[in-house]
């Protein structure tokens, strides 16, 4: 078990660009989260994913945000058309339907700077 | 709904001294609370967690927090502070529902510096 894994670490991009994110939970985790944190705060829910179902996004998800789990194993965050506010941190968790105790593990993140 | 409050985005102590984070709750079930460190450019690493059982709960690296109810608190402490403690401490809260949907909400954060 390595982890939860993203991909790339870092982006830079000239506003107006697409952007794709990739997130590996941890394998044998069915649920898993989209968070973006912005300097001085703490993260923010994005959307959520049960195997290959999103069943919740947030607000702060605007229609230039797409989530992807086709296969309900990794997931991809894709922005179209970015804008400077875009940049942030974008955070990747994921979690066991089974377990009691609703801990999430999180990947390393991906930092966007938008230019 | 939920929400959690952190007093003090910044925090400085004295290496050895006593470590105190504060974190309050609200919540409209009982909740899962929980406290993550995060260091310079990396993710989120859980440093402990209260789901219900034992009121004090002691985590990784020397820290410990008090859930109690009548305050909705859950502060973070360390009796002694290293160098390698400065990071910066998210406290955060879900539905106290075991294997039930888990919405995170996360606090501002509280830096945590600490002085030789």
């Amino acid at each position: 078990d390595t982890g939860v894994s993203q991909d790339p670490r870092h982006k830079i991009t000239k506003r107006g660009q697409n952007v794709t994110f990739r997130c590996d939970p941890i394998s044998e985790h069915n649920r898993l989260y989209w968070y973006r944190q912005t300097l001085g705060q703490g993260p923010e829910f994005l959307t959520y994913f049960q195997n290959e179902a999103q069943l919740e996004k947030s607000r702060l998800l605007s229609d230039r945000f797409s989530a992807e789990r086709p296969k309900g194993s990794f997931s991809t965050l894709e922005i179209q058309r970015t804008e400077q506010g875009d940049s942030a941190m974008y955070l990747c968790a994921s979690s066991l339907q089974a377990g009691t105790n609703n801990e999430q593990f999180f990947g390393p993140g991906t930092r966007l700077t938008v230019l | 709904a939920q929400s959690v409050t952190q007093l003090g985005s910044h925090v400085s102590v004295s290496e050895g001294a006593l470590v105190l984070l504060r974190c309050n709750y609200s919540s409209s079930v009982p909740p899962y609370l929980f406290w993550y460190v995060q260091y310079p450019n990396q993710g989120l690493q859980l440093l402990l967690k209260y789901t219900s059982a034992a009121t004090l709960v002691k985590g990784i690296n020397g820290f410990e927090a008090e859930f109690k109810k009548s305050e909705t608190s859950f502060h973070l402490t360390k009796p002694s502070a290293h160098m390698r403690d400065a990071a910066e401490y998210f406290c955060a809260v879900t539905p106290g529902t075991p294997g039930g949907y888990q919405k995170v909400t996360f606090g501002i954060g509280t830096k945590l510096q600490v002085i030789p």
